[in-house]
């Protein structure tokens, strides 16, 4: 079956740490997203990408990085420079950045807990 | 900057009751509309979407959302809810072009009580 796996599912880390969220797409779609979920507040997004090797930062991507070395991974590494990693995140994919019919496909989320 | 507004943060129905929740936007060009449906556990899905044509469109388990430009509003619709409807939603907006991105709304969550 085609989707997105995000891994892991749950998450601890101590403050100080940088932990590296994994996502995997075998859907074929050439863009791929991070938002981050926190209650009241929605998703918000921290980075995209369109297509290999290239990616811009969202609305929030202080503390973040990623890369975009494969086409259907696109991992988020939160550092320790982000002030309130506790969240919800969530990785999609869409066939074509800026497409008029793209609609975005979900993974199931990981959920990070610094200690 | 593209915005999303959804007033109602929470909302609480019976079984059969309508259902109206609110989605406005904030975006200068073209547009496309989503409503997204997250349900307890699960990951979030397409409802229903947008991108031209005909400004009422019809969803997944019989929403409907219609696009009305002039007062930049997206309002999801259900004429009967069921208690399986209990869920949070989400409306989102695009613009068109490769530089576009998707912005949500802070959601809404529906409780439907039986």
């Amino acid at each position: 079956d085609g989707g997105i796996t995000q891994s892991p599912k749950y998450l601890f880390r101590k403050e100080g740490q940088n932990v590296t969220l994994s996502c995997e797409q075998n859907l074929n779609h050439d863009a791929m997203y991070w938002y981050r979920q926190d209650p009241g507040q929605g998703l918000r997004l921290i980075y995209y990408s369109q297509i290999v090797n290239d990616f811009q930062k969202g609305d929030i991507a202080e503390g973040y990085s990623v890369s975009r070395e494969k086409k259907e991974s696109f991992p988020l590494t939160v550092t320790s420079a982000q002030k309130n990693p506790t969240a919800f995140y969530l990785c999609a994919s869409r066939y074509r950045q800026g497409a008029a019919t793209g609609e975005l496909f979900f993974g199931e989320g990981s959920r990070l807990t610094v200690l | 900057a593209q915005s999303v507004s959804q007033h109602n943060h929470h909302v609480i129905l019976s079984e059969a009751a309508s259902l109206e929740l609110g989605c406005n936007y904030s975006y200068g060009g073209t547009v496309n509309l989503f409503w997204y449906v997250q349900y307890p556990g699960q990951h979030l899905q397409l409802l229903l979407k947008y991108f031209s044509g005909d400004p009422l469109v019809k969803g997944i388990k019989g929403f409907e959302a219609e696009f009305i430009k002039s007062k930049f509003s997206f309002n999801l619709r259900k004429p009967s809810v069921q208690w399986s409807d209990t869920a949070e939603y989400f409306c989102a907006v695009s613009g068109f072009g490769t530089a576009s991105k998707l912005t949500f709304g802070t959601g809404t969550r529906l409780q439907v009580t039986l």
